[in-house]
């Protein structure tokens, strides 16, 4: 089983360009949600969705944007990079029945 | 709102010693509560969880019990080993809030177990 699929693992960017952080799960789970990790801070919410065409703000979502056009994908976009970006980010899956949450092995991007 | 506090790391422990990690928290309902567990390198995977006051979820020789009365799910095992190192972070997932499918986490403990 797949779960959730993070791509790529590996990126660094130079501030100021844009990316795509690719987020896939085959589970048919309703919904998904993007995190970062931080050194001391945990995980934070940035963008979720309860299922397609449908996102909303998390606790940090300044310089992201989400989309969900359909249920397997919710891709994460940096519009701008900048070094306060540097982090590593988590996709997680979740649906309505199972209170637990599967999360893809992370994307660690470094902004320089 | 909601929130998890855990207990600060890192905690270093001698192989087959008893380890606990407190975790305390704060929500408006009755919230879901959740141990995950960060091996290096890797995603979060589920440890155990417990949904209702007095549940005990556990998973691996690891256990956690839901205290209404004193709000915390503390994790505990009785004889740790080396494969145990990792970060764990305990987290709650509240029914009762707009966006109830977010979790709220604490900010991890890192957890070393030296042969």
């Amino acid at each position: 089983n797949a779960g959730v699929t993070q791509t790529p693992k590996f990126q660094v960017l130079k501030t100021g360009q844009s990316m795509t952080l690719q987020c896939a799960q085959d589970m048919n789970h309703e919904y998904m949600s993007w995190y970062r990790q931080d050194p001391g801070m945990g995980l934070r919410l940035i963008h979720y969705s309860v299922g397609a065409g449908i996102t909303d703000q998390g606790e940090v979502p300044n310089g992201y944007n989400v989309s969900r056009s359909t249920t397997e994908d919710f891709p994460l976009r940096l519009l701008s990079a900048a070094p306060s970006q540097t982090s590593v980010y988590f996709c997680a899956s979740s649906d309505r029945v199972n209170t637990e949450a599967f999360f893809g092995q992370g994307t660690r991007l470094t902004v320089v | 709102g909601n929130s998890v506090t855990q207990m600060e790391g890192p905690v270093t422990l001698s192989e087959e010693a008893f380890l606990t990690i407190n975790c305390t928290y704060t929500a408006t309902g009755y919230p879901s509560l959740f141990w995950y567990v960060q091996y290096p390198g890797e995603g979060l995977q589920l440890l155990l969880k417990a949904t209702k006051a007095d549940d005990k979820g556990s998973n691996k020789g690891f256990e956690a019990t839901y205290r209404k009365e004193t709000t915390s799910f503390h994790l505990e095992k009785g004889s740790v080993q080396v494969s145990d190192s990792a970060v764990y972070f305990c987290a709650l997932r509240d029914p009762y809030r707009a966006g109830s499918y977010q979790l709220t986490f604490g900010k991890g403990t890192k957890l070393s177990v030296i042969p």
